[in-house]
């Protein structure tokens, strides 16, 4: 079974600290790895897409990593705001099928992150 | 581009009754999606249309949730009857390709459903 798992649940940080939030997938034949960014009632905003061939990927303050090897991904907020707090949820986009085409993406259950002032 | 539409946005039922959410995928895009996201938890897969064949729905409640996708575009998920756990947010993507690293999936807005 295909499983992603994001660690911690939930965290709580001061404004300005940098923070790490943990992926781990079962699956070293991923394809790529994508972070998302949920702000309650809304939908899912894509932040970061890691491709398998990648090891990282910046934007801004974000940092994410992956090492397939060890079936991880790392996102790495800088200097934290008030205005980061939301739910961030990684999905590893997996083979599925061995007999034809077809890829699945898998979400971890996301950390919830709040940021205060 | 235009972004994946879906509608409706919102939608109250008791349970027991019968609901449909629609999905217009991104043009050209020949893989479409419908995720379950429940409350406090990521999305789950329930079917995967490649054009409009199933390429997976190993996670779709058969008994009472149903989807098509008619000539490969739109999509509607049916859920009838509904219960109260199927409350939740649907979640509709569309990709360009079905395999392979340059597979990135767009997500709708989604629908809510609240199950009295």
């Amino acid at each position: 079974k295909q499983e992603v798992t994001q660690i911690p649940a939930a965290l709580s940080v001061p404004e300005g600290e940098n923070l790490v939030l943990n992926c781990s997938f079962t699956d070293s034949a991923i394809y790529n790895l994508q972070w998302f960014r949920q702000d309650p009632g809304k939908g899912l905003t894509s932040l970061l897409l890691i491709q398998s061939s990648q090891r990282e990927q910046t934007s801004g303050r974000l940092n994410a990593s992956l090492d397939k090897s060890s079936g991880r991904s790392t996102l790495y907020i800088a200097a934290s705001q008030p205005g980061d707090s939301a739910t961030y949820l990684c999905a590893a986009l997996l083979p599925f099928g061995w007999a034809t085409s077809g890829s699945r993406l898998t979400f971890g259950e996301g950390t919830q992150l709040t940021v205060n002032p | 581009e235009a972004g994946v539409a879906q509608s409706p946005r919102y939608k109250i039922i008791e349970k027991r009754q019968s609901v449909a959410f629609w999905c217009n995928p991104i043009s050209g895009h020949a893989t479409l999606y419908w995720y379950q996201q429940i409350l406090g938890q990521g999305p789950k897969l329930l079917i995967q249309f490649q054009n409009n064949g199933v390429v997976d729905d190993s996670q779709l409640p058969k008994d009472r949730f149903s989807a098509e996708r008619l000539k490969g575009v739109d999509s509607t998920l049916k859920i009838q009857p509904a219960k109260l756990e199927d409350s939740a947010v649907y979640l509709c993507a569309s990709s360009h390709e079905s395999r392979g690293e340059a597979n990135v999936l767009t997500f709708g807005a989604g629908s809510r459903l609240t199950v009295l």
